[in-house]
């Protein structure tokens, strides 16, 4: 299934550098999110894009910082991590709410994280 | 109160077996309901989407209860395939985009 793609599958990285993760969607959505998944823990929801704008930020710290291009494109650029940071990230896309239809989010495979 | 709560588990039935879910949420504001099941180290995946009327794909029944605040998911003559977490999730549309609540997930394992 290629209908949400994610890059990299597998990323590690030091607390000091700076790196992006890369989401596509092949779906025809308008609305794209980006969710953090740690081990025992519910996916928590950490942005939401809809007609690229931002509409949705769910107190995450600025080292995390999300950029839409466009409708198709998500990104989420990351700098001076920690450790607690390590965790899968995942993108997913539907229609957005005003354009009613059904708005199940569909997922990329994830980024696997580990900060170091 | 947890805006989604699950029994974590985990199941473990033999094949064949019939095995059901339940689900609760907080939010009485709550507009869409889904079941999505989750492999080791897989993305969520959509299963269903739970309608008022309750629905039916296959093996799966999702019924929604919107008085209790209650979603199951009902498998019948259960695979091995199934065995995975069966997250219940939660679209509160309120605002602006809305945005899923997650359960933890019920694990569930089918044994041969």
């Amino acid at each position: 299934e290629t209908g949400v793609t994610q890059t990299p599958r597998h990323l590690v990285m030091g607390m000091t550098n700076k790196k992006s993760l890369k989401c596509e969607q092949h779906l025809g959505h308008n609305a794209m999110y980006w969710y953090k998944q740690s081990a025992k823990k519910p996916l928590e929801l950490m942005f939401v894009y809809s007609l690229e704008e931002r509409v949705e930020n769910n107190s995450v710290p600025s080292r995390f910082s999300p950029e839409c291009p466009n409708s198709s494109h998500l990104f989420l650029h990351l700098h001076t991590l920690q450790p607690e940071d390590s965790a899968l990230y995942l993108c997913a896309s539907s229609h957005a709410r005003w354009a009613g239809g059904p708005n199940e989010q569909y997922f990329g495979p994830g980024t696997r994280l580990t900060v170091t | 109160r947890k805006e989604v709560e699950q029994d974590p588990g985990p199941f473990n039935v033999p094949e064949g077996a019939t095995v059901a879910f339940n689900c609760t949420y907080s939010n009485s504001a709550s507009q869409s309901f889904f079941w999505y099941r989750q492999d080791c180290r897989k993305e969520p995946k959509l299963l269903m989407s739970v309608y008022s009327s309750g629905n039916e794909d296959g093996r799966f029944t999702a019924q929604l209860n919107r008085a209790s605040q209650y979603i199951s998911l009902l498998i019948r003559d259960s695979k091995l395939s199934d065995s995975a977490t069966y997250l219940c999730v939660v679209n509160q549309n309120g605002g602006s985009q809305g945005n899923l609540i997650f359960g933890k997930g019920t694990k569930l394992s089918v044994k041969p």
